[in-house]
């Protein structure tokens, strides 16, 4: 089946310092990857949709200058955190969609980002 | 804009017997689907099932199934003779106008 790689997934860092997280398809092309955001015991929320060679749709509320998103090719999207403070700190998650399929949406196992 | 309510945050049920969880949803879409996922404790975000919404079956898989009702906007899922495995996060989700909206999610304990 679809598998997507996400990593790395746990990262500490200090704060005012910059994270990139990979999502990566692996067996299947994905013109459009989400990221997604999940606060503990809470649900995830959808930060931004990112497309293959165009710039990344952000959701109400997300700081696009904080969370830089580049979809680069159509396997590879990455988020990165820029200047990070202890609020940045949370579970990220990736999704990809399979070209291929009329929904074949295949999710990464998460980053877990601690700010210190 | 599309919602999606989960109004059980937890539920508990004994090992071999039948559970269903609630979900609600709002959407202005007439093409979309519907899904439930599981989150282990590994946060690992896995697809239990999915439903079409212009098909009036319900979707089965196994020892899951949902109940779809599309004039009610209700979509609950029953799981059958539980086990052990069960146990997580059950997200309801709504995939429309090229989004995905969840639910707050149900944790699910079995009890042996």
């Amino acid at each position: 089946g679809a598998v997507v790689s996400q990593h790395p997934s746990r990262v500490i860092c200090k704060s005012g310092t910059s994270v990139k997280i990979e999502c990566r398809s692996l067996d299947f092309q994905a013109t459009t990857m989400f990221w997604y955001r999940q606060f503990p015991k809470q649900s995830l929320m959808l930060m931004a949709t990112s497309n293959e060679g165009s710039k990344a749709t952000y959701e109400q509320g997300v700081e696009k200058d904080k969370f830089l998103i580049n979809h680069a090719s159509l396997t590879l999207s990455t988020l990165t955190v820029t200047s990070a403070h202890p609020e940045d700190s949370s579970f990220y998650i990736c999704s990809a969609r399979d070209d291929g399929q009329v929904y074949g949406y295949t999710f990464g196992s998460g980053t877990r980002l601690t700010v210190v | 804009a599309q919602t999606v309510t989960q109004s059980q945050p937890e539920m508990s049920v004994q090992e071999a017997e039948t559970v269903t969880l609630s979900c609600t949803y709002d959407t202005s879409e007439s093409d979309y689907y519907l899904f439930w996922y599981k989150q282990p404790p590994s946060r690992q975000m896995i697809l239990v099932i999915r439903q079409e919404a212009y098909k009036q079956q319900n979707a089965t898989e196994n020892r899951f199934s949902v109940n779809f009702q599309k004039a009610a906007k209700s979509f609950s899922l029953k799981i059958s003779d539980s086990q052990l495995g069960d146990a997580a996060m059950y997200f309801c989700a709504l995939f429309g106008n090229e989004k995905l909206t969840f639910g707050t999610g149900t944790r699910l304990t079995i009890i042996p």
